[in-house]
């Protein structure tokens, strides 16, 4: 049952501190989205990389979140230092990205809470 | 720019009604992909359905059905005679060419069934 595996579930992390979070792709899927979820912002697209390539990162705050894909099996979003605003679901999904196959498949993301 | 509006925040049905859940879309582009997504109270975000700019049919999956209107940028999705266990958020997305086909999504829909 091919699925996307993110890890952590939880986080609690005190303000300050690094966050890594990881997203292990479906195999084969060349498409990977970072997207985080709050209840007052919805569904935000963060990053979004093909081929192991960032497409787009427009939604990302630069000064101190970086997303990178190290590998086809490996993605990860870190946020450095980390505030009590980045306090979110961060959902990994990832896809065959082109054409007729541009669904996204979402992990079960990661709670992240700041405080 | 493209752009995904979901009007209604929350609607709640009492069991075996039928419901129907609005997506207005915007987009410049030609060639593009609508979605539906549901988030049960698990978390995950499940695929649904996927629709072309190409290709107006309506769709009908049990008591899920799609109508797909170009004309009036609408994307909406009716379910039938509904169960408690559609309780859930439902996302409307669209990805187009233009964007390299990332996926924005809208706001979401909170579905209550009650028994």
């Amino acid at each position: 049952d091919a699925r996307v595996t993110q890890t952590p579930r939880h986080k609690v992390t005190e303000m300050g501190q690094e966050v890594t979070m990881r997203c292990q792709p479906i195999l084969g899927h060349n498409t990977v989205f970072w997207y985080r979820q709050t209840m007052m912002q919805g569904l935000e697209l963060l990053a979004y990389f093909r081929n192991r390539a960032p497409l787009d990162d427009s939604g990302m705050p630069k000064d101190r979140f970086s997303a990178e894909m190290p590998d086809a099996t490996l993605a990860t979003l870190k946020i450095q230092p980390s505030e009590p605003r980045d306090s979110a679901v961060y959902f990994c999904a990832s896809g065959l990205g082109w054409g007729e196959n541009t669904e996204a498949f979402f992990g079960q993301g990661t709670r992240l809470t700041v405080v | 720019a493209q752009k995904v509006t979901q009007a209604q925040t929350e609607i709640s049905v009492v069991e075996k009604e039928d419901v129907t859940l609005d997506c207005v879309y915007e987009t410049r582009d030609t060639t593009y992909y609508l979605f539906w997504y549901k988030q049960p109270p698990s978390g995950e975000l499940v695929f649904l359905i996927r629709r072309n700019s190409f290709d107006e049919q309506n769709e009908i999956s049990g008591r899920y059905s799609w109508n797909f209107q170009k004309s009036t940028s609408s994307f909406n999705f009716t379910i039938t005679a509904s169960q408690v266990v559609d309780s859930a958020v439902y996302f409307c997305a669209l990805s187009e060419r233009t964007g390299g086909f990332k996926t924005i999504f809208g706001a979401g829909t909170r579905l209550f069934v009650k028994a």
